[in-house]
């Protein structure tokens, strides 16, 4: 069964760069009919789609992050990864893995990491 | 960006109950409309595809309807462990958008 791990620092300074890991368990990062992707929900807010990544180069990010994140994916390590640069308060947020179905439903979920950011 | 309005925000109901969830998209999305199901300290799990497609593991009491901007979500003889939040995403059109929750109470 194909699980989602999400890792990283929990807690960021104002300014610097966020970086997450998700390491993809049970199946592979390089599967074709999959994307992968991340999400975010600061505490007591709604959902917020991050971004999508495919194994051949396609991605597609949230117009209103796009100028300071980056997603992509480590084959040789089953991982993909998320680096959101400049980041503030807004920023704090539980971030969800997920891995996305070619019609962009997200057919699985990570438990979820918090990142705070704080100085 | 497509706004995603759920309602209610939240309902409690009785074991057996028929709950309905509607989600309104602020443009024509199609059929392209997710619903999800989340827990408390779980992973959300995705319910139903293309607005009305139930995915494999999901019981049949759940389901989905509507097309264009207006969307259902209908539990039907309620069980104990559908307590849960309840949230619909369009896919149709990038940025992808959710819908603000509905939590699910049981009486």
């Amino acid at each position: 069964q194909l699980q989602l791990q999400e890792s990283g620092p929990g807690l960021v300074m104002p300014s610097e760069t966020l970086s997450l890991n998700c390491t993809v368990s049970g199946g592979s990062i390089s599967n074709s009919s999959n994307y992968w992707g991340w999400i975010r929900q600061p505490p007591g807010k709604g959902l917020e789609w991050i971004g999508t990544v495919h194994y051949r180069g396609s991605t597609f990010y949230n117009p209103s992050l796009t100028s300071r994140i980056t997603i992509s994916l480590d084959t040789s390590r089953n991982q993909l990864s998320l680096r959101l640069s400049s980041v503030a308060a807004a920023d704090t947020a539980l971030y969800y893995c997920v891995r996305q179905e070619p019609t962009f439903a997200f057919d699985l979920w990570g438990q979820g990491t918090l990142v705070t950011v704080s100085s | 960006d497509i706004q995603m309005t759920q309602s209610p925000s939240s309902v409690s109901a009785s074991v057996g109950d028929r709950v309905t969830i509607t989600c309104r998209a602020s443009r024509n999305v199609n059929a392209w409309l997710a619903w999800y199901q989340h827990k408390p300290g779980t992973a959300p799990e995705l319910l139903i595809n293309r607005a009305s497609s139930l995915e494999s593991r999901v019981p049949s009491r759940f389901s989905g309807s509507g097309s264009g901007t207006d969307f259902t979500l209908t539990i039907t003889n309620l069980q104990p462990e559908d307590s849960a939040t309840y949230f619909c995403q369009q896919t149709d059109t990038i940025p992808l958008t959710f819908g603000g929750g509905t939590k699910v109470q049981i009486k």
